[in-house]
């Protein structure tokens, strides 16, 4: 019964390999989303979807691709990754409040 | 643009009762939330402020003053399981839903 669930937990991997998490909600919210949360636990938002809709895009590379095939899924790719791109990525969900329901994180380790 | 405040880090005794401050500047202002994350855990939900006064939630309150731009988080009873770090977060006033803007949040640490 999670609410919000996040594959894989852990990711270790080479510069330049490409890699997906994936993100699954049944909670039924409409919007989800993808924040990074680096070293010294700055959460920052990098994207948000309404219905399987880009809403916000903030500034994130465009090795970043996000990918909702349903509103109950919303699954991050990266491409050419980067020794920066090391940090912990939650998935999160909501309705119109501003309640956020965070998956477990995904912790990127980029060698 | 949004921006928080909020003091890094937070050191009390278990029972006391531990205050902890966030100021913002947003262009437009829909309310404060609170999110508490565990080492190695995610934020977890545990208050949200849109009008001024206190919120009561068990041992945890939240306050909010829009005038002053302020709110706080107040911890009753302290526990051991209450180290974390907490977050305070308002919303961003792009698009239809808005995203959260978090402070870079406050290490609590609770001694016994």
């Amino acid at each position: 019964d999670t609410a919000v669930s996040q594959t894989p937990k852990y990711l270790v991997t080479q510069m330049g390999n490409d890699k997906s998490i994936k993100c699954e909600q049944n909670l039924g919210h409409d919007t989800m989303y993808w924040y990074k949360q680096d070293s010294k636990k700055f959460l920052k938002i990098m994207f948000s979807y309404n219905n399987k809709e880009l809403i916000i895009n903030e500034t994130v590379p465009n090795r970043f691709s996000p990918k909702s095939p349903d509103k109950a899924h919303l699954n991050l790719h990266i491409n050419s990754l980067e020794l920066g791109d090391s940090a912990v990525y939650f998935c999160a969900s909501s309705t119109l409040t501003d309640t956020q329901y965070f998956g477990p994180g995904t912790r990127l380790t980029v060698l | 643009g949004q921006s928080l405040e909020q003091p890094s880090e937070v050191t009390a005794v278990e029972g006391a009762i531990v205050q902890i401050n966030c100021t913002y500047q947003t262009s437009g202002f829909y309310g404060l939330s609170w999110y508490q994350q565990h080492d190695g855990g995610a934020p977890t939900f545990l208050s949200y402020n849109a009008l001024d006064g206190l919120e009561e939630t068990g041992r945890f309150s939240s306050f909010l003053s829009r005038s002053d731009s302020y709110g706080y988080l107040l911890l009753q009873e302290l526990q051991m399981k209450d180290s974390a770090s907490y977050f305070c977060a308002v919303r961003d006033n792009r698009g239809s839903q808005g995203n959260l803007i978090f402070g870079k949040g406050t290490k609590l640490s609770v001694k016994p």
